[in-house]
């Protein structure tokens, strides 16, 4: 099946500062989804981002799917941002069942 | 409006016990999901609704676990003579036309 890879693992930023969170793919996809999974479980719809760039406040995100790579940016980071952040891929010719990313857990310290 | 609901929030039983757990999707949407989460992973997929049908049940890890879609609105995972290793967060999600995913807050299940 497919893989799905995000970096980094862990990321531990200063109240204030940007990143940005990698994930790549194995193979050809239709779908593309980023969430946030909040310290209470609840994922967060973030960005369905099959293709291009889309923005959302101090979040955007950018999909290259000719070379099987989307980008998440996080911009002026706050405390509330802590969490982990998935990327969710649906497989070409797999019907509509999300394959997900190990995650990046990032944490927003003062 | 409402999102995806599930109940319970926390389930805890027995060993050999079988137990229900409930999805009630947004309104108007056809594609239901079951996922199920362990502690420190991404979701894996379990099985898809189209309507009342199991489009895909691929992700089932055996026929302990059942899933039912009566009436193509809520949804309940059955799952029999549980294990201590069925211990997960069981997440549902439903999807608009477009194919976005939007998912619920999960049960949590603890098999002792």
């Amino acid at each position: 099946g497919i893989q799905v890879e995000q970096s980094p693992p862990d990321l531990i930023l200063q109240e204030g500062a940007n990143s940005t969170l990698r994930c790549n793919f194995s193979d050809s996809v239709n779908n593309l989804q980023w969430f946030h999974q909040n310290p209470w479980g609840q994922l967060i719809n973030l960005f369905y981002i099959p293709s291009g760039t889309k923005q959302n406040g101090r979040l955007s995100a950018t999909t290259v799917a000719t070379e099987r790579y989307s980008l998440l940016y996080i911009s002026s980071s706050q405390t509330t941002d802590s969490g982990v952040y998935f990327c969710a891929v649906l497989n070409t010719g797999t019907a509509s069942k999300l394959t997900f990313g190990t995650g990046t857990r990032l944490q927003v310290t003062l | 409006g409402a999102g995806v609901s599930q109940t319970p929030s926390n389930k805890v039983t027995e060993k050999g016990k079988y137990v229900e757990l409930r999805c009630d999707p947004i309104s108007g949407h056809t594609a239901l999901y079951w996922y199920r989460q362990s502690l420190g992973q991404g979701p894996e997929f379990l099985i898809y609704f189209q309507g009342t049908g199991a489009a895909d049940d691929s992700g089932l890890p055996n026929d302990r676990f059942f899933a039912v879609r009566p009436e193509g609105s809520v949804s309940t995972l059955k799952i029999q003579r549980t294990e201590r290793g069925d211990s997960a967060v069981y997440l549902c999600a439903s999807s608009n036309p477009g194919g976005e995913q939007f998912f619920g807050p999960g049960t949590r299940l603890t098999v002792l």
